[in-house]
This record gives structure tokens, sequence and C-alpha cells, in this order.
């Protein structure tokens, strides 16, 4: 089983600046099957990027997903204030796994 | 509207049976896998497993393979996913969501939370 690891867990930034939230596997992951969501307090998970970098219907182009490999990166121009979240990557390979989250909060 | 409903809260005894669901609309039912994913509380996300309502074919996770059923009924655009015998350890948050785009969920049902106390 792939095991996806994020970091940091934490990330305290202000409205305006920007975010890059890393996710490492523990073996080569196929950018097909890299996918990143967002969930807030309450919510279900929304999806964000699939393919490692493809933006999902209505995503601002504020977010932007890039890596290959093992190495795949969120990035978050700058930060709105609903981007206060908690993001998680997802891969497929034999198995599902997701990583175990990054929550970015307010400064 | 594509959307899925999912069933509402439950309280369960341990060694109780359950089953949740969770129906589709505005979407062709049965040409897009369905996914059960697992959220406990204050933890991260745990993929349970998926099927695809064309022809009932499921997959599990290899760590929860044999502890939950996932079932579905086309006729009625439902998934369902179910326990013979709860456990405490069940209490969670669970989701269904659709697979679209190779493997990445992109319609998630509201949740259905599920708490296993005596």
């Amino acid at each position: 089983e792939i095991v996806l690891t994020q970091s940091p867990g934490t990330l305290s930034l202000s409205p305006g600046e920007r975010a890059t939230l890393s996710c490492r596997a523990s073996q080569s992951v196929s950018s097909n099957y890299l996918v990143w969501y967002q969930q807030k307090p309450g919510q279900a998970p929304r999806l964000l990027i699939y393919g490692a970098s493809s933006r999902a219907t209505g995503i601002p182009d504020r977010f932007s997903g890039s890596g290959s490999g093992t190495d795949f990166t969120l990035t978050i121009s700058r930060l709105e204030p609903e981007d206060f979240a908690v993001y998680y990557c997802q891969q497929y390979g034999s198995s599902l796994t997701f990583g175990q989250g990054t929550k970015v909060e307010i400064k | 509207e594509v959307q899925l409903v999912q069933s509402g809260a439950e309280v369960k005894k341990p060694g109780e049976s359950l089953k949740i669901s969770c129906q589709g609309s505005g979407y062709s039912f049965t040409t897009y896998w369905i996914g059960w994913v697992r959220q406990m509380p204050g933890k991260g996300l745990e993929w349970m497993g998926i099927i695809f309502p064309g022809d009932s074919d499921s997959r599990y996770s290899p760590s929860l393979q044999g502890q939950v059923t996932i079932s579905a009924d086309k006729s009625i655009s439902t998934a369902y996913l179910q326990w013979s015998s709860l456990k405490a350890s069940d209490t969670a948050m669970y989701y269904c969501a659709r697979r679209n785009y190779g493997h990445a969920f992109d319609i998630w049902g509201q949740g259905t939370m599920v708490t296993v106390s005596s």
C-alpha cells in the first residue's frame, strides 16, 4: 500500500500570502491518479485538483497542482479567507489512500 | 443537479447491525463507481471501498475487508454500506462519493454520522 505523507501538518499564514503544501508518496504514483481535496469543518470534502494538475469544475485558478513520481505540491497563490481549511492528497495505485492532511490556519 | 443524498444519523449499540444509504440523482447512476470514505472524529479520510452500480462489482480496502459490505440497488439509484456487528470503533462520519476523472471523487454526499455506544 502506498503511504502519502503530507507536510507541514499545520501552515499558519495570513490572507493574501502564498501557501505551498507537500504530498510525498512512499512509492511512485502515476500523475493521473494524484488528487487534492479541501475540507472545511462540518462539510464534506471538495475536489480541487485531479490528475496532479487539472482543476476541477468551478475551482479558482489561484489553486494549482504540480509534481510527479513521489513528490506533489498544491499551491494556493494568494490565500482568500475561505481557503483556510484542511487539505488532503489522495492516490490510487493498487489501492486508494489519503494523506493525513495539512491544516491551513489564519496567522 | 448532480447530487448524492445520504441517510440520516444513527445511534446504535455494540453488536447491532446497520445499513446506511446513498442515493444518486441528476446523472446516470449505473455508469459511475461510488466509493465510501470514513472519517473518525477529529481524524483524516480513510477509503473503505467502492462499487460499480451497473453490475455491483465491488472492491474493498485491504484493512477493512470483511468488516463491512458494500452493495447497490440500481433500480433506485442507491448504494449501501452495511455492518453485521458494530463496534465502538465504528463511530465515525461516513461519506459516499462518486468517482470521476480516473480515481478522483468529484461529488460527495453530505455524510452520515454513526455513533456506536453502549
